[in-house]
């Protein structure tokens, strides 16, 4: 089965650096997404991508951020300058267009940790 | 406002006893889309279900349930003889038609004891 995969699984960086999560969707989704959960708290939307451009965003996607699709798999998410608070899991997430098949399906997540 | 409300944050039950998740949301859209993911220990996101707005019929599926009430904005979720395996957190989301995030609800703990 189909599943979206994410590395690395864990990322220790030091505050300051910059940091790149790599995603892997499923290869007929169209919509793709970054979500972040802090630990022990709910999962927040962070953007939302579709057709090589950002379609929706979060307050929480300031300037630091970026997402990029530099190849017809691969879908990154960029932190310039982390800061302690970036510490989080984050997920990937992707979907088909069509709406009958309208669900999300989550990577197993990226463990970043800034020191 | 679009809001999903998980009120129980933690839930303990002994194995084989049923277990009802709550869920209560928010929004002015008329369609609408609500989901179920679990997370287990391991932190991964799975799918459960995905109920439509316009389609209030309830769903079983083995030991799950779901019963979505439109009349009170809620979708909630039941485990039928409850497992071990069970033990995770849960989250309830909610997708507004004009959009395609998911709005989390803060997720309930169920801890199944042996």
């Amino acid at each position: 089965e189909p599943e979206v995969t994410q590395t690395p699984s864990h990322q220790v960086t030091q505050m300051g650096q910059e940091v790149i999560l790599r995603c892997v969707p499923i290869s007929n989704h169209l919509y793709f997404y970054w979500y972040r959960q802090i630990l022990g708290q709910k999962v927040e939307f962070l953007v939302s991508f579709y057709n090589n451009e950002i379609s929706e965003k979060s307050e929480i996607f300031d300037d630091q951020f970026s997402v990029e699709r530099p190849d017809g798999s691969n879908f990154t998410l960029k932190i310039r300058s982390t800061k302690l608070e970036d510490s989080a899991m984050y997920f990937c997430a992707s979907r088909v267009a069509a709406q009958s098949t309208d669900t999300q399906y989550f990577g197993p997540g990226t463990r970043l940790t800034v020191l | 406002a679009q809001k999903v409300t998980q009120a129980q944050t933690e839930i303990s039950v002994v194995e084989k006893e049923d277990v009802t998740l709550d869920c209560v949301y928010e929004t002015r859209d008329t369609t609408y889309y609500l989901f179920w993911y679990k997370q287990p220990p391991s932190g991964e996101l799975v799918f459960l279900i995905r109920r439509n707005s316009f389609d209030e019929q309830n769903e079983i599926s083995g030991r799950y349930s779901w019963n979505f009430q439109k009349s009170t904005s809620s979708f909630n979720f039941t485990i039928t003889a409850s497992q071990v395996v069970d033990s995770a957190v849960y989250f309830c989301a909610l997708r507004p038609s004009n959009t395609g995030k998911l709005i989390f609800g803060q997720g309930t703990t169920l801890q199944v004891k042996p």
